[in-house]
């Protein structure tokens, strides 16, 4: 079974402040992790995601992530607020999908992100 | 990324009565499409996934009875909820899983009276 925990449902930051959202993840095959951004009344847009390439992810909106296996852990970075990130974050885990896999993604808790002028 | 739609993107409905609510794979052929519901300020709960030409894979918990989908075809998956009750009322989306990621349709926000 998979699962995925982020640490901190809130996070408030400062406008131009590193951003710094927790993820952590179990799994007993390797995984695949995404990071979601959900803005209010919408679907879900991929920000990054890690497929067993390399473990420092780079997505848009200058976003980025790091895949460590010792700590099962796939923290989402940024070195900057900008008030329009301010959102509800998802991270998620999924199997490789295939030789059976269906590839269905399992959410964390979710974190809101404010940032503040 | 494959590119998904849902319609109606909301509706309203009386207690009792059923929704059925699309989602659309634009441009990709999808033999696996999930459904998922999310209610106010949580995250997203997999409700099922859904197989083209076959049935559908319920989550633990996930009344088939009541949730009924249908895949058939490549690019089309329904959801109807069935007898729908105001605790029904939800967010409710869709995703295709591509090599490279799983897409979301906009979502659909339904609301039983």
């Amino acid at each position: 079974a998979q699962s995925v925990t982020q640490l901190g449902s809130h996070v408030s930051v400062s406008e131009g402040a590193l951003v710094l959202l927790r993820c952590n993840y179990s799994s007993s095959v390797p995984p695949y992790l995404f990071w979601y951004v959900q803005y209010p009344n919408q679907g879900l847009q991929l920000l990054l995601k890690y497929t067993s390439a390399a473990t420092l992810v780079k997505g848009i909106n200058g976003f980025e992530a790091e895949f460590k296996k010792s700590e099962t852990s796939f923290h989402l970075t940024k070195p900057s607020a900008h008030m329009s990130d301010a959102a509800e974050y998802f991270c998620a885990v999924s199997d490789q999908p295939g030789s059976g896999n269906t590839g269905k993604l399992i959410f964390g808790q979710g974190t809101t992100l404010q940032v503040k002028p | 990324g494959a590119v998904v739609s849902q319609h109606p993107s909301w509706v309203i409905c009386k207690s009792g009565t059923s929704v059925k609510i699309e989602c659309r794979s634009l441009d990709f052929q999808a033999t696996t499409m999930f459904w998922y519901r999310q209610f106010p300020k949580q995250s997203l709960m997999l409700m099922a996934t859904s197989n083209e030409g076959s049935k559908a894979t319920y989550e633990q918990g996930v009344e088939k009875d009541k949730f009924l989908i249908n895949h058939a075809s490549l690019t089309l998956s329904t959801l109807t909820v069935t007898s729908a009750h105001p605790e029904d009322s939800s967010f409710y989306i869709c995703s295709v899983r591509d090599p490279s990621g799983g897409y979301f349709g906009p979502g659909t926000r339904l609301t039983v009276t």
